[in-house]
C-alpha cells in the first residue's frame, strides 16, 4: 500500500441499505477526514478524526458516522442510505491537523437508488 | 458566514498565462491552499501560502495578500494537461479548512 486506498471504487445501494466506506492509510498520518463532493458543491467535511481514538463532526455529517480505532483506518458508515447521499466520497489525511497538506484517496463513487 | 469565491470555470489558450483568482471571508486565516483535480480523480496538493506574497514553483505560483482577503494561482506556459478544476481552500482561526466549490479550467489549443 502506497498512501490511502479506499474500497469500493463505486458502489449502488437500495435506499435503506447500510454502507461502509473503508480507508486505509500507511503514512502514519495523525489526522483522516471524509469529504463528499457534489457538482457545483466543492468539498464538504463529514467527519474528522484529529488522532486515534478522537472523531468531530464536520459541516455535513448527518446520516453519516466514522470510528478510528487505530491510526492506519477510517471507517465511514451510512447506517440507512437515503438518495441525496448519492455523492463522489473522499477520504484524505494530514500529519497532524488541517494546517497540513492533505493527501485524498481515490474515492468512492456511491448511487442510492 | 464563511465564504470563499472562486470562478466557476476558466478558459485559457495552450501555451499562455491564466490566472484564477480566490477571495475568502472567514474568521481568521492560518494559511491558504490550491488543490489541482483533474475530472475523476482525487485533488493533490499544488501550493500553501500562510504569508503575504508569491511562492514560486515551476510554471505555478501562488500569491497571497491577507489584509484584502485575496489570493490568485497564475499557471504559465500552460499545457493541455494543465485542464482541470482549482481548488482554493482557507483554514481558519478554528483550525478547519473551508474549500471554495473550485475553478475549472478548460484549455484550448
Amino acid at each position: 500500500i502506497a498512501g490511502i486506498t479506499q474500497a469500493p471504487t463505486s458502489q449502488i445501494l437500495a435506499a435503506g441499505r447500510r454502507m461502509t466506506l473503508r480507508c486505509t492509510q500507511d503514512m502514519r498520518h495523525n489526522a483522516m477526514y471524509w469529504y463528499r463532493q457534489d457538482l457545483g458543491l466543492g468539498l464538504r467535511l463529514i467527519h474528522y478524526s484529529n488522532t486515534a481514538g478522537t472523531t468531530g463532526k464536520g459541516e455535513v455529517p448527518d446520516g453519516y458516522s466514522v470510528s478510528r480505532a487505530n491510526t492506519d483506518d477510517f471507517p465511514l458508515t451510512l447506517a440507512s442510505a437515503v438518495p441525496s447521499q448519492t455523492s463522489v466520497y473522499f477520504c484524505a489525511s494530514s500529519e497532524k491537523s488541517q494546517t497540513d497538506t492533505q493527501y485524498f484517496g481515490p474515492g468512492t463513487r456511491l448511487t442510492v437508488l | 458566514g464563511q465564504n470563499i469565491d472562486q470562478p466557476t470555470e476558466m478558459t485559457a489558450t495552450e501555451g499562455a498565462i491564466v490566472q484564477i483568482n480566490c477571495t475568502y471571508q472567514t474568521s481568521g486565516f492560518n494559511g491558504l491552499f490550491w488543490y489541482q483535480q483533474h475530472a475523476g480523480e482525487a485533488p493533490t496538493f499544488l501550493s500553501y501560502n500562510v504569508l503575504d506574497g508569491l511562492e514560486e514553483k515551476g510554471r505555478f505560483s501562488s500569491f497571497l495578500s491577507r489584509s484584502k482577503g485575496y489570493s490568485y494561482l497564475l499557471l504559465k506556459e500552460l499545457q493541455m494537461k494543465d485542464s482541470a478544476s482549482y481548488l482554493c481552500a482557507v483554514t481558519d482561526s478554528n483550525y478547519q479548512l473551508i474549500w471554495g466549490a473550485g475553478t475549472k479550467l478548460i484549455i484550448k489549443p
